[in-house]
């Protein structure tokens, strides 16, 4: 299956600010996902990032807040934009591991964002 | 809509002894379903999976479920924990759509005792 390299691993960041995390996968997938875990909660998905068309975004997440680019089959990044503490999460990317979803699915390790 | 519901958000149990995690899902397609284990500051690892093959699945580390489709259950067993099996478990589904995206359970925190 798929390997993901998943970067920065954490960072603490001032409120106001942005912050790029950047997914690196070491084959060619069609679509990649994003997720965010609030602290103590399970994971919530916010876009599907393609390949050469505009992110899916779930219903509360919108992509002022969240700009999503995928620039090749490999490579996806996802910005969280003028932070605030409630957005200190871990944030993860996702994608299948095979073929079609009955694979299952390879996660990045995360990065885990402090906002201060 | 698709959901999954895992019943319990804490278990413990004594190291050696069963364990038992549930889940019930609903969905309108043919699911499928997969259990996700997390450990401390570590990432998501795929235990097993189910894709309207077996309906009882083997997965890693002694692990396995048992689809049911009349009980829209998926719950979780080991004979025998270890105590390398505390973290958090989270069931989820994944409709064969055209948004292959998956859903996930609220997890549940195992706990095991020695």
């Amino acid at each position: 299956s798929a390997v993901i390299s998943q970067k920065p691993s954490r960072d603490i960041c001032q409120r106001g600010t942005s912050l790029t995390i950047q997914c690196q996968v070491d084959s060619q997938v069609t679509m990649m996902f994003w997720y965010r875990q609030q602290p103590g909660q399970s994971l919530t998905l916010i876009a599907t990032a393609n390949q050469g068309s505009e992110a899916t975004y779930e219903s509360g997440f919108v992509i002022d807040k969240f700009p999503i680019s995928r620039p090749n089959l490999t490579f996806s990044t996802l910005t969280v934009s003028n932070m605030s503490p409630e957005d200190s999460s871990i944030y993860l990317c996702s994608v299948a591991a095979g073929p079609t979803a009955n694979y299952g699915y390879t996660f990045g390790s995360g990065t885990r964002l402090t906002v201060v | 809509a698709q959901s999954v519901t895992q019943l319990d958000s804490h278990v413990s149990v004594s190291e050696g002894t069963p364990v038992l995690l549930r889940c019930n899902y609903s969905s309108s397609y043919s699911p499928s379903l997969f259990w996700y284990v997390q450990h401390p500051n570590k990432g998501l690892q795929l235990l097993l999976k189910y894709t309207s093959a077996a309906t009882l699945v083997k997965g890693i580390n002694g692990f396995e479920a048992e689809f049911k489709k009349s009980e829209t259950s998926f719950h979780l067993t080991k004979p025998s924990a270890h105590m390398s099996d505390a973290a958090e478990y989270f069931c989820v589904v994944s409709e064969v759509d055209s948004s292959y995206k998956l859903i996930f359970g609220s997890g549940t925190r195992l706990l095991v005792r020695p």
